[in-house]
């Protein structure tokens, strides 16, 4: 089953612009993470928020988390296009749970 | 080393073939994960090794059959598959089971069945 649910399914912009994408999800976390996947090869962690968190940034990134909402979002900022890729947000269920679910995915094109 | 390799590339198999997929890691990670990719949908877990003991089988056919024979290494073997087990097969590290961090994946086999 699918915990997570990006929105919008699908985002194109232009270089330079940001990029913000959202994430719902249905249970209490433990964390929730975004990945990136280019061109259906393997995906590359990009951020963990924990669940006591509520705003973190690496570099052009900037993830929040609201719990009382149950959702997450994105933003990549001043956006080039090698940033064209699919985007998941995943989360560990609290409780223990070795169980990593991955929401649906966004699919950014950012063009040159 | 930081990465986890994953071979073959890409795989072509009859419905009568027995294959195996294989996945590396160096990093001293304790935990290995195998999923399933298709086209256009999340990554979906299928089985966890923590500490080279099967945690997790997510009700997987067992035509799927995994094995772990050290902490480096994971292998998948195949047999008697279906056409709609065609997908991209990832394999994934972390730390230690249950610890909640980061994964990290391998750039996954494009399995065909036909």
């Amino acid at each position: 089953s699918q915990q997570g649910e990006e929105d919008p399914q699908a985002l194109s912009i232009q270089e330079g612009e940001n990029a913000t994408m959202n994430c719902s999800y249905k249970t209490s976390i433990n964390n929730l993470q975004w990945y990136r996947q280019n061109s259906g090869r393997g995906l590359v962690h990009l951020i963990l928020i924990r669940s006591n968190e509520r705003e973190k940034h690496s570099g052009r990134l900037r993830v929040t988390l609201d719990t009382s909402k149950k959702s997450s979002s994105l933003l990549i900022t001043a956006s080039r296009a090698a940033d064209t890729a699919s985007y998941f947000c995943a989360t560990f269920a609290q409780g223990g749970s070795e169980k990593l679910v991955f929401g649906k995915g966004m699919k950014l094109t950012v063009n040159p | 080393d930081t990465e986890v390799t994953q071979t073959p590339k890409h795989l072509v198999m009859g419905m009568t073939n027995k294959k195996s997929l294989k996945c590396e890691q160096h990093m001293g990670h304790r935990a290995m994960y195998w999923y399933k990719q298709k086209a256009k949908k999340p990554p979906e877990l299928m089985f966890v090794y923590s500490y080279e003991k099967l945690s997790i089988n997510e009700s997987v056919p067992s035509r799927f059959s995994p094995e772990c024979p050290n902490s480096s290494l994971l292998n998948l073997h195949l047999h008697a598959l279906q056409p709609e087990d065609s997908a991209l097969y990832l394999c994934a590290s972390s730390q230690k089971g249950g610890d909640y961090n980061e994964q990290f994946f391998g750039p996954g086999t494009r399995l065909t069945v036909l």
